[in-house]
């Protein structure tokens, strides 16, 4: 059984750069069929998908932080890594990493989803 | 971006009730359409893909239906942990959009 395990710096201050890892346990990060995505969830609000990286490095980004996002792999680690950069208080939020397998486009939504980390964006 | 509109916003039911929640899409999205269960302070819980298909261990009392533009969630003989948020999320087309959510609430 996959899991997924979020980590990162609590607290960011505004217009820094927000960076989260995935640690992955179970199954190797660069194993074909499987894709990861980031999501979030503001206090008492909805989900929000972030994007998504495969395991040949290419990604799907939200085109609403498509300047501001980066995601990637790392192959060394066995983890996944999100960068957003110039975070304001819009940015605070609980942030989960996740992953689907399979091949058929398009792809089912992620079903193993990592425990989330609190993010807050504040000076 | 496709939006995805669920209705209602908040339910109120009770343990054995039948309850529908709706989620409609600003434009075709054929069958790709999943479900989320979402409980307090929890991750989110995966229900349903397919529009219809359940996945792996979900109560058969979860039921999904539709295609296009209208879909629904139904849950038949409430039970006490099923009164949660729940969200429909498309798939078909980046960017992955949710639903804003549905509250199940306790009569």
């Amino acid at each position: 059984q996959v899991q997924l395990q979020a980590s990162g710096p609590g607290l960011v201050k505004p217009s820094q750069t927000l960076s989260l890892t995935c640690s992955v346990s179970g199954a190797s990060i660069t194993s074909g069929p499987y894709y990861w995505s980031w999501f979030r969830q503001p206090a008492g609000k909805g989900l929000e998908w972030l994007g998504r990286v495969y395991t040949s490095g290419s990604t799907n980004y939200s085109p609403s932080l498509k300047s501001r996002i980066s995601m990637s792999v790392d192959m060394s680690r066995n983890q996944l890594s999100l960068d957003l950069s110039s975070v304001t208080a819009a940015d605070t939020a609980v942030y989960y990493c996740a992953t689907g397998v399979g091949w058929q486009l398009p792809l089912k939504p992620e079903d193993n989803w990592g425990q989330g980390v609190l993010v807050t964006v504040s000076s | 971006d496709i939006q995805l509109t669920q209705s209602p916003s908040s339910l109120s039911a009770s343990v054995g009730d039948r309850v529908t929640i709706s989620c409609r899409a600003s434009q075709g999205i054929g069958n790709y359409l999943a479900w989320f269960q979402q409980k307090p302070g929890k991750t989110p819980k995966y229900l349903i893909f397919s529009a219809s298909t359940l996945q792996s261990g979900v109560p058969l009392r979860f039921s999904g239906s539709g295609s296009g533009t209208d879909f629904t969630l139904t849950i038949t003989n409430l039970q006490p942990e099923d009164f949660v948020t729940y969200y429909c999320q498309q798939y078909e087309h980046y960017p992955l959009t949710f639903g804003q959510g549905t509250r199940l609430e306790m009569k």
